[in-house]
């Protein structure tokens, strides 16, 4: 099945510092793709959806000054959490679709200290 | 978007058939029925889809009542690694955003 990969892994940043997450599809190009939020033991949450090209499209109650998004090629999206607070420390994962599925990155975990 | 409901938790032993279920009511005619599954500190993983009919993979078989109001995920024999949260997810085309229900964790008992 196709991949997506998602960097860095793992990040821990102090409180009021920007960190940006890349999403990439790897083997096929995607013109659009979703971010999802997910804190422990709690389901994903829907933030936004990233479309190649043009802006991205953010759930209701999602800050979009605060969670920028950039979908600049077809196997590449950005998420950058702009000055980060401790409430923002969560399992950030991005998808994208190929046919009739969805393929998930293995997950951003962010720390905000 | 279409609600599902599973519950919250479920248990198996090793080896045996696991029965998940999804109340889906308020499906439209054009809602596909996915189920995906996460592992802790994963991404989820697609395991089967369908529209109408039952559907078989290598995964796990999708059985989907007539009236489209329900769905059954079934793991022919669960392992270990199958230890998960199965969501239930409805969408209306390919491609779109999935709101994720609660799903249910599924424990494997050795």
């Amino acid at each position: 099945g196709a991949v997506v990969s998602q960097h860095p892994s793992w990040v821990i940043c102090k409180s009021g510092t920007s960190v940006k997450i890349e999403c990439r599809s790897l083997d096929f190009q995607a013109t659009t793709m979703f971010w999802y939020r997910q804190f422990p033991k709690q389901s994903l949450m829907l933030m936004a959806t990233s479309n190649e090209g043009s802006k991205a499209t953010y759930e209701q109650g999602v800050e979009k000054d605060k969670f920028l998004i950039n979908h600049a090629s077809l196997t590449l999206s950005t998420l950058t959490v702009t000055s980060a607070h401790p409430e923002d420390s969560s399992f950030y994962i991005c998808s994208a679709g190929q046919s009739y599925e969805q393929y998930f990155g293995p997950g951003t975990r962010l720390t905000v200290t | 978007d279409a609600k599902t409901t599973q519950p919250n938790s479920m248990e198996s032993n090793e080896e045996e058939p696991v029965h998940l279920p999804c109340n889906h009511s308020t499906i439209s005619g054009t809602d596909y029925i996915h189920w995906y599954r996460q592992l802790p500190s994963q991404g989820p993983e697609y395991v089967i889809h369908g529209l109408t009919s039952n559907v078989n993979n290598r995964m796990a078989s999708l059985a989907i009542a007539e009236d489209r109001k329900s769905s059954t995920l079934i793991l022919h024999r669960a392992t270990l690694r199958d230890a998960a949260v199965y969501y239930c997810i409805l969408t209306r085309n390919t491609g779109n955003q999935f709101y994720f229900g609660t799903g249910t964790s599924l424990t494997v008992i050795p």
